[in-house]
């Protein structure tokens, strides 16, 4: 089984100033991790994605992601928020099967980024 | 390339109706996944199909059943609606296995099914 916990529902930053997004997972497997963001009436965009490479994971839109295996946690962050980031995010889990292909996707409940002027 | 699609963009129907939302996945791609969003919640999986067959399946009644097509595209088929029902219907679509060590789901705007 596995699940994720996005410890945050709503995270309000000032415009240029730090985005921190929390989450932990759990899951039984090695797990694949992801960031997914949606926009109102826009569909589900994957930010970054780990996948037992770098625990280091750069995305798009200059958002990164840190897997932290002890701690069982894979949190998102950028140096500097936007206007245009505010939306939903999602933190992800799954894994593979041992032939490829992947497990259908885990979603958190998701973390609601409000950026101020 | 279209990218995922999906149809409709929107329906209306009452408790007890059947209704069947569609998916056309994103080309070259082999893999169907569904996925229910409920307001202010994140999107639940349903099942995935693969080979015209159900690979997957998440915790879902059998009211929740689908069907996957020779030219990959499938149907999402909801019997005996109930008001819980009424959320935001998403497809995804990927490489299926054999394909590559890690297949990305890319998704469809969704079909807004809204049961009254």
């Amino acid at each position: 089984a596995q699940s994720v916990t996005q410890l945050d529902s709503h995270v309000s930053v000032s415009e240029g100033t730090p985005v921190l997004l929390r989450c932990n997972y759990s899951s039984s497997y090695s797990p694949s991790l992801f960031w997914y963001v949606q926009h109102p009436n826009k569909g589900l965009q994957l930010l970054l994605k780990y996948t037992s490479a770098a625990t280091l994971v750069k995305g798009i839109n200059g958002f990164e992601a840190e897997f932290k295996k002890s701690e069982t946690s894979f949190h998102l962050t950028k140096p500097s928020a936007h206007m245009s980031d505010a939306a939903e995010y999602f933190c992800v889990v799954s894994h593979m099967y041992s032939g490829g292909g992947a497990d259908g996707l885990t979603f958190g409940k998701g973390t609601h980024l409000i950026i101020q002027p | 390339d279209a990218g995922v699609t999906q149809s409709p963009t929107h329906l209306i129907k009452t408790r007890g109706q059947q209704v069947t939302l569609r998916c056309s996945p994103k080309s070259g791609h082999d893999t169907v996944s569904w996925y229910q969003q409920a307001l202010g919640q994140g999107p639940q999986f349903i099942f995935q199909y693969y080979e015209e067959e159900e690979r997957q399946r998440g915790n879902f009644p059998d009211r929740f059943s689908g069907h996957q097509f020779p030219n990959y595209s499938s149907e999402l088929n909801v019997n005996a609606l109930l008001l819980g029902d009424s959320a935001l219907y998403l497809c995804a679509s990927s490489l299926g296995p054999g394909q590559g060590a890690y297949n990305e789901q890319f998704f469809g705007p969704g079909t807004r099914l809204t049961v009254l």
